[in-house]
């Protein structure tokens, strides 16, 4: 595997419902990273992980939101009790340190739509 | 960088011909780096090219070159050659911070490639 990998694709889901969506980053990358894209934007930072140390949150991160990465490896995020301003792309990015001049690996996204 | 800033919310271009897609950034940093990524309708985010704030030269890739006038505060991108295949999406990025653990996205630009 050679990519980060998302899952899943697409979500639909009721207002108020709970949702999680994993990322696979690529295996050799200890640094990974959530944002998020809603339509017509750039993507907005969400949070950042160094291994299994949450070290960054962004302000948009509300407490219905919460990422983990147990194991160093791959990462959840996970949405409580959705809202329809919730619906967006929700993109994750890996990297390595020093790589920064390469920019990061992103994964193809979780389209999530709350209806 | 504090703020991104891309004008054009949508450009065409003949297939063979270049382009070229404006971004103006904003920040106080003396030392920075500029990115540009490709979105494709699939949604991943490619990365394509990468400048320094102290390289001397502008950056080029391939059929992609940097244009890059550090006095304006701009990064234009250049993509020579038009293909069809570069019909997507396209974002200028930098660092939020002083370090790369963040980006800060445009709003983009949509590319279309007219045969």
């Amino acid at each position: 595997d050679t990519g980060v990998s998302q899952d899943p694709r697409h979500k639909i889901t009721k207002r108020g419902q709970n949702v999680t969506f994993r990322c696979d980053p690529i295996s050799e990358h200890n640094r990974l990273y959530w944002y998020r894209q809603t339509l017509g934007q750039g993507p907005e930072f969400l949070t950042y992980f160094q291994n299994e140390a949450q070290l960054e949150k962004s302000r948009l991160l509300s407490d219905r939101f919460s990422a983990e990465r147990p194991k160093g490896s791959f990462s959840t995020l996970e949405i409580q009790r959705t809202e329809q301003g919730d619906s967006a792309m929700y993109l994750c990015a890996s990297s390595v340190p020093g790589q920064g001049d390469y920019g990061y690996t992103f994964g193809s996204g979780t389209r999530l739509t709350v209806v | 960088a504090q703020k991104i800033t891309q004008t054009q919310p949508g450009m065409f271009v003949q297939e063979k011909e270049a382009v070229t897609l404006d971004c103006t950034y904003d920040t106080s940093d003396q030392s920075y780096g500029l990115f540009w990524y490709k979105q494709p309708s699939s949604g991943e985010m490619i990365f394509l090219i990468y400048q320094g704030s102290y390289d001397e030269q502008n950056a080029t890739e391939g059929r992609y070159s940097l244009n890059f006038q550090k006095a304006r505060k701009s990064a234009n991108l250049v993509i020579s050659a038009s293909q069809l295949g570069d019909s997507a999406m396209y974002f200028c990025a930098a660092p939020l911070s002083g370090g790369y653990n963040k980006l800060i996205f445009g709003a983009g630009t949509r590319l279309a490639v007219h045969p």
